[in-house]
């Protein structure tokens, strides 16, 4: 069975510096896609970045990116001049049909 | 509609009776999706459609909890004589067919208050 794991249930960030979220993930598949989603205290799940397994360029979305090591099945998320609006649960996923399978969230504070 | 669409936003029932949570997605899309979120923790996989049959439903903790979905939209997820335990957060999500590759689309969720 595909299982999840993010490591660090807290974590704090100052105002413009960088952070690094982890996740690992097992999984027999080849093909699959993960993602991160970012849930602020309103509740929606928001998609911040996505990844396709066979692509190894990492991907990027403006202030956000991701460091894919599929040997290793690692899927962690860095995100540059963090902002206060950042603060919120971020949410590592995988799926490859079906449903999506999510790891237990990470808490992200940015301070000023 | 533009977004998915849950409702209620929130929901205080008395333990033992039943609930229903609706659940409509986003115009044309195919696939649908209920997880559950209990307090600070993850999101926990309940029952997904596909049109209006349901390939999985290997999430649903118990004979308590039901879901339908009709005409290939709005699906309804049911828990029958509630209890304490099902206090969380319920999110809906959609895709279109070829949704995996781009994610799923969330609803902001049902908060359950079981007292």
């Amino acid at each position: 069975a595909q299982t999840v794991t993010q490591s660090q249930p807290e974590m704090s960030v100052q105002e413009a510096e960088t952070v690094t979220l982890s996740c690992t993930y097992d999984t027999s598949e080849n093909n699959y896609y993960l993602f991160w989603y970012k849930q602020p205290p309103s509740r929606q799940m928001i998609l911040v970045i996505r990844q396709e397994a066979y692509k190894q360029q990492n991907a990027t979305e403006n202030r956000f990116s991701v460091n894919f090591q599929k040997a290793a099945k690692s899927f962690s998320l860095k995100i540059s001049d963090s902002q206060l609006g950042d603060t919120a649960m971020y949410f590592c996923a995988f799926g490859n049909t079906g449903k999506l399978i999510f790891g237990q969230g990470t808490t992200l504070q940015v301070k000023p | 509609g533009a977004g998915v669409s849950q409702s209620p936003s929130n929901k205080v029932t008395e333990k033992g009776k039943d609930v229903e949570l609706r659940c409509d997605p986003i115009s044309g899309h195919t696939a649908l999706y209920w997880y559950r979120q209990s307090l600070g923790q993850g999101l926990e996989f309940l029952i997904y459609f596909q049109g209006n049959s349901a390939p999985d439903k290997s999430g649903l903790p118990s004979d308590r909890f039901s879901a339908e979905r009709t005409g290939g939209s709005v699906s309804t997820l049911t828990i029958q004589r509630t209890q304490q335990e099902d206090s969380a957060v319920y999110l809906c999500a959609s895709s279109s067919r070829t949704g995996l590759i781009y994610g799923y689309t969330f609803g902001s969720g049902t908060r359950l208050t079981v007292v």
